[in-house]
C-alpha cells in the first residue's frame, strides 16, 4: 500500500497568512493526489485533484503543487473559515490511502 | 443536485452484523464508482471499498471477507453489509462518489460496536 505522510500534524496561523501543508508518498503517485477539508462533525469536502486542479466552487486561494512523492497544499491569504483539518489522498493505486491529517487553527 | 445519504448506523455488540445504506440522487449509481470510507472517533480517513460501474467491488484488507457491498439500481442505492463486527469497526461511515478522488460525500452514519 502507498503510505501518505502529512506534515505538520497541526499548525496555527493568522488571518491573511499563507500556510503550506506537505504530503509525502511512499512511492511515486504520478500526480494522482487529491486534497480534502474537514470541519468538526462534518463530512470531508473535496478541494483539489490531480495535484493542482481545483474542485468546482473551491476558492482560488487554495493551490496545489508537486510531483513524484512530494505534494503540497497552500492556502494563500488564510481566512477564518479555513480553520479545519486537511487530508491528502493518493488515487494512483488501490487501496486508496489518506494522509493522517493536518489541523489548521486560526490564531 | 448531487446527494448521498447514508443510514443504518447503530449500536451493536461485537460479533454482530449491520447493513448500511447509501441513497443517491443527482447521479446514477450504475454509471459511477461509489466508495465507502470510514473515520474512527478522533482519527483520520480510511478507504474501505469501491463499487465499479459493472457492479464488481474491491475492498481494503482490513474489511475483506467481512464486509460486502451491493447495489440496487432500481432504488439508486448502495449497501454495505458488515459482518463479524469488532470494536475496531466503531466509526462514522461515509459513502462518496468517485473513480480515484471523491468529489461528493454523504453526511455519514455512526456505527458503534460495544458490549
Amino acid at each position: 500500500d502507498i503510505q501518505m505522510t502529512q506534515s505538520p500534524s497541526s499548525l496555527s496561523a493568522s488571518v491573511g497568512d499563507r500556510v503550506t501543508i506537505t504530503c509525502r508518498a511512499s512511492e511515486d503517485t504520478h500526480k494522482s493526489v487529491a486534497w480534502y477539508q474537514q470541519k468538526p462533525g462534518k463530512a470531508p469536502k473535496f478541494l483539489l485533484y490531480a495535484t493542482s486542479r481545483l474542485g468546482s466552487g473551491v476558492p482560488s486561494r487554495f493551490t496545489g503543487s508537486g510531483s513524484g512523492t512530494e505534494y503540497t497544499l497552500t492556502v494563500n491569504t488564510l481566512q477564518s473559515e479555513d480553520s479545519a483539518t486537511y487530508y491528502c489522498q493518493q488515487y494512483y493505486h488501490y487501496p486508496r490511502t489518506f494522509g493522517q491529517g493536518t489541523k489548521v487553527e486560526i490564531k | 443536485e448531487v446527494q448521498l445519504v447514508e443510514s443504518g448506523g447503530d449500536l451493536v455488540q461485537p460479533g454482530e452484523s449491520l447493513r448500511l445504506s447509501c441513497a443517491v440522487s443527482g447521479f446514477t449509481v450504475s454509471s459511477n464508482y461509489v466508495n465507502w470510507v470510514r473515520q474512527a472517533p478522533g482519527k483520520g480517513l480510511e478507504w474501505l471499498s469501491v463499487t465499479y460501474i459493472n457492479g464488481a467491488a474491491d475492498y481494503a484488507d482490513s474489511v475483506k471477507g467481512r464486509f460486502t457491498v451491493s447495489r440496487d439500481n432500481s432504488r439508486n442505492t448502495l449497501f454495505l453489509q458488515m459482518n463479524s463486527l469488532t470494536t475496531e469497526d466503531t466509526a462514522v461511515y461515509y459513502c462518496a462518489r468517485g473513480d480515484g478522488f471523491f468529489d461528493y460525500w454523504g453526511q455519514g452514519t455512526l456505527v458503534i460496536v460495544s458490549s
